[in-house]
């Protein structure tokens, strides 16, 4: 079974400064991984996707993700914070059971922009 | 406009009563889901429709009630029995693309309890 470990429940940055959003996945089978974002009292919205190939994806908004195989992770990044980035970020493996395909999340990060 | 809709977007439930959410998508997606999400914990499955007139248990799944008699419809019924209702709640619906499948979601419901 997949599971999904997002790392910091809250992190904060200043405008303009790195952001980076840890996750990491346990699967049996090669995995399919995904990032949502989450802006308040909203619905999520698909922020980028790994399915095969090349290992960075990129994303809407500016950012990114690098699938690393020998460390089971799939970390999001944007080189430069912005305000309008303030929201929650999940982090998502697909199940492969193949008598149910479910999508499992993490727990979420909210991510908070400092001025 | 292709999408997912999910009505109302504000809830309001009394002491032992049932309400129902709607969630409606015009994207032609076999597969319909509805999470619940609780502050700090993430997503929770409480059912899935991997095709019309089928439907299944996620986890957390007592208390609700599901339906689906049409490919574009999946509404959720919050019954009596769920204790603690308030949350908010989303719809998904996926499509399969090669081996793999992607998730869209609606703008969910918020449900509170009087």
């Amino acid at each position: 079974a997949q599971s999904v470990t997002q790392l910091g429940s809250h992190v904060s940055v200043s405008e303009g400064a790195l952001v980076l959003l840890r996750c990491n996945y346990s699967s049996s089978v090669p995995p399919y991984l995904f990032w949502y974002v989450q802006y308040p009292n909203q619905g999520l919205q698909l922020l980028l996707k790994y399915t095969t190939g090349a290992t960075l994806v990129k994303g809407i908004n500016g950012f990114e993700a690098e699938f690393k195989k020998s460390e089971t992770s799939f970390h999001l990044t944007k080189p430069s914070a912005h305000m309008s980035d303030a929201a929650e970020y999940f982090c998502a493996v697909s199940d492969q059971d193949s008598s149910a395909s479910k999508i499992i999340f993490g727990s979420g990060t909210r991510l908070s922009i400092r001025p | 406009d292709g999408g997912i809709t999910q009505s109302p977007k504000y809830l309001f439930r009394k002491e032992g009563q049932n309400v129902t959410l709607s969630c409606e998508q015009n994207l032609n997606h076999d597969a319909m889901y509805w999470y619940r999400q609780d502050p700090g914990q993430g997503l929770r499955l409480i059912y899935y429709s991997q095709i019309v007139n089928d439907f299944q248990k996620g986890d957390i799944a007592e208390g609700y009630s599901v339906s689906r008699e049409k490919k574009e419809s999946f509404p959720l019924t919050v019954t009596s029995a769920q204790k603690n209702p308030t949350a908010f709640y989303l719809c998904a619906s996926s499509i399969w693309q090669g081996a793999r499948e992607t998730q869209y979601f609606g703008p969910g419901t918020r449900l509170l309890v009087l």
